[in-house]
């Protein structure tokens, strides 16, 4: 079956530190996405990409960097991490054609910055 | 910008009680719309999609059904059970804004009272 993983599930930092985020997918789709989930805001789209090489910002990339090595991994990266950073990660991929634009998500990864 | 209002921020229903979740749009033209699923500690699982005017959508006994005319996609149920116990997302998908995006609502924990 088609997938989506994240690694790491968990993750602590420290603030000024360096996070990868990192995510595949077996779906093989063109698009995906990263997004933030915070309580009252619901998902937030942070970064997405159209394939590899691309990257595009969404609605809140400030503070967040991505990449897309290959079609089936993406990357968001926070260079210099911080409290306000803290939240679940999730990512996710689809296409953009015709009724096929349904996204499928990974499990999440739960970033706590100290 | 296109946007997405999802009226109740949660819901508490008892057993075999109807459910309905309103989520309200903005957007032109024909977006698609989806309701998600979430699970304590999982990733948005997509439950179904409509793209035309009254279009239905349904899957696991939920349903919802796109109506241009009051920009809305209410989520309804005839009966819940516990397992039904997550958190609705609401979402548009614009092709013609930006290709693959979608943008979700806040949010409505359902909470189902055995």
């Amino acid at each position: 079956e088609a997938a989506v993983t994240q690694s790491p599930r968990n993750k602590v930092a420290v603030t000024g530190g360096k996070v990868t985020l990192s995510c595949n997918q077996t779906n093989n789709h063109n698009n995906m996405y990263w997004y933030r989930q915070d309580t009252g805001h619901g998902l937030r789209l942070i970064h997405y990409s159209y394939g590899a090489g691309s990257t595009e910002k969404g609605d809140i990339p400030d503070g967040y960097k991505a990449s897309r090595p290959s079609q089936e991994n993406f990357s968001l990266i926070l260079e210099l991490a911080t409290p306000s950073q803290t939240s679940v990660y999730f990512c996710a991929s689809g296409w953009d054609w015709g009724d096929q634009d349904t996204q499928y998500f990974g499990p999440g990864t739960r970033l706590l910055v100290l | 910008g296109d946007s997405v209002t999802q009226t109740e921020g949660q819901v508490a229903l008892s057993e075999e009680d109807f459910l309905t979740i309103h989520c309200n749009y903005s957007a032109s033209g024909y977006p698609a719309l989806f309701w998600y699923v979430q699970y304590p500690g999982e990733g948005p699982q997509f439950l179904f999609r409509a793209s035309r005017d009254k279009e239905k959508g349904s899957s696991r006994g939920f349903e919802a059904t796109y109506d241009k005319g009051t920009t809305s996609f209410h989520l309804r149920k005839a009966s819940v059970q516990e397992s039904d116990s997550a958190v609705y997302y609401c979402a548009l998908g614009n092709g013609g804004s930006a290709l693959g995006r979608l943008h979700f609502g806040a949010g409505t924990q359902l909470i189902v009272i055995p």
